[in-house]
């Protein structure tokens, strides 16, 4: 069965600077999505960004991108110059491409300082 | 498109009633998700839909849960005989068949379900 493990419940970063979250997962799959989600005290699920697994080239999204190791099976999601919005749980997923569930982390709630 | 919907945003029930939660996907998405939430974990998949049909459950889905989306627009999903363990968020999440968003959950705000 496939895991997400996220090994940093907490994490806080100075505003305007870079903060880096982790995720690594277990699979036997070759071919899958990598997905970071942001949920803030709203409650609702906001993708943040997305990764195939059959491409080789990280995925960015403005000031987010990731560090995709697939031999590692690894999905790390830095944040560029962080803004205080960015202060949420961000939790890392995956689904596997013939697959229709999506299996989550536990999260890291990240703590932007001003 | 106003999102996806859930309602009620809040439910207190006492133990071994039954409750009812109702999600409106986004208008052209024929995929549904149901997955609950508890505090310091992430979401768990509970069941799936396309259009009407109900294509899968988890094992986590026991026999006193149960889920519908009747004409294979909004879903429904009921919990008998509430226990506390059954106390989480509810998330509700839809995803269009195919397009360029195709691959991205799109979630509601959840249900919060406190069972005394």
């Amino acid at each position: 069965a496939q895991t997400v493990t996220q090994s940093q419940p907490e994490m806080s970063v100075q505003e305007a600077e870079t903060v880096t979250l982790s995720c690594t997962y277990d699979t036997s799959e070759s071919d899958y999505y990598l997905f970071w989600y942001k949920q803030p005290p709203s409650r609702q699920m906001i993708l943040v960004i997305r990764q195939e697994a059959y491409k080789q080239q990280n995925a960015t999204e403005n000031r987010f991108s990731v560090n995709f190791q697939k031999a590692a099976k690894s999905f790390s999601l830095k944040i560029s110059d962080s803004q205080l919005g960015d202060a949420a749980m961000y939790f890392c997923a995956y689904r596997g491409l013939n697959n229709n569930d999506m299996r989550f982390g536990a999260g890291t709630r990240l703590t932007v300082k001003p | 498109d106003t999102g996806v919907s859930q309602d009620p945003r809040h439910k207190i029930t006492k133990r071994g009633q039954n409750v009812t939660f109702r999600c409106d996907p986004i208008s052209e998405h024929n995929r549904l998700y149901w997955y609950r939430q508890t505090l310091g974990q992430g979401p768990e998949f509970l069941t799936y839909f396309q259009n009407e049909a109900q294509l899968e459950k988890s094992r986590l889905l026991s026999d006193r849960f149960s889920a519908e989306r009747p004409k294979g627009s909004f879903s429904t999903l009921e919990i008998q005989r509430t226990e506390q363990g059954d106390s989480a968020m509810y998330l509700c999440a839809s995803r269009p068949h195919r397009g360029a968003t195709n691959e991205k959950l799109f979630f509601g705000s959840g249900t919060q379900l406190s069972v005394l």
